[in-house]
């Protein structure tokens, strides 16, 4: 099955600053990658995603790049404000199926 | 337009007791999967369904666990016999169509096994 890690597991910068985590899989056929946002007792919730026919999609402050090649793709975020404090997963899914494997999660800390 | 629902949003049982959490996706989907988070991890997948269909339960636990997606009313996972390390949050989500792909997830059922 599909094996997925995110680096670091947590992350503390100062308010704005740039803040990335990037997610490294294993399943090639993987061709859906989203970032979801998860506040304390809250459910995830979806910030960004990139389909596997393009390397980088940006929202605002927020980014996401790929590499299918060396299967990774990473989360950016930039300007970080003490709101964007959560867990961030990633959770890479293929076309078929639709079930997404989660990271580990990144704990991100802004120090106001 | 309503987000994914679930209840109860809490749910406290005796070891040995069953549990049932239902989730009633966006209007307009119709593929429902099931999640499940244990405290300071990821989300793992359980079981994916579509409406009277299950398409993929490879994540769930072979005995006790059960899913049901029926033509009407919501969906329904189902855990009998319930024990400690059964306690966790478990999250649905819903997507419209395979070619969207996109999951939103409800505000989860945190079930505590006493």
């Amino acid at each position: 099955g599909e094996n997925v890690e995110q680096h670091p597991s947590t992350l503390s910068v100062q308010e704005g600053d740039s803040a990335v985590i990037k997610c490294t899989y294993s399943d090639s056929a993987s061709n859906y990658f989203p970032w979801y946002k998860q506040e304390l007792g809250k459910r995830p919730q979806l910030i960004i995603d990139i389909r596997s026919n393009v390397g980088e999609k940006k929202d605002q402050r927020i980014a996401v790049t790929l590499n299918k090649t060396a299967k990774h793709f990473s989360l950016h975020i930039t300007e970080t404000q003490p709101e964007d404090s959560a867990v961030y997963f990633c959770a890479p899914g293929k076309a078929a199926g639709n079930k997404l494997t989660f990271g580990g999660g990144t704990r991100v800390l802004v120090k106001p | 337009n309503a987000g994914v629902m679930q209840n109860p949003r809490h749910l406290v049982r005796r070891r040995g007791q069953e549990a049932r959490l239902r989730c009633s996706p966006m209007k307009g989907h119709s593929h429902v999967y099931w999640y499940r988070q244990l405290p300071e991890e990821g989300l793992k997948f359980m079981v994916y369904l579509q409406k009277e269909n299950i398409i993929d339960e490879s994540g769930m636990p072979k005995e006790r666990f059960s899913a049901e997606f029926p033509k009407e009313g919501p969906s329904i996972l189902r855990i009998q016999q319930v024990v400690r390390g059964d306690s966790a949050a478990y999250f649905c989500a819903s997507s419209p169509d395979l070619q969207n792909r996109e999951q939103y997830f409800g505000p989860g059922t945190r079930l505590t096994v006493t």
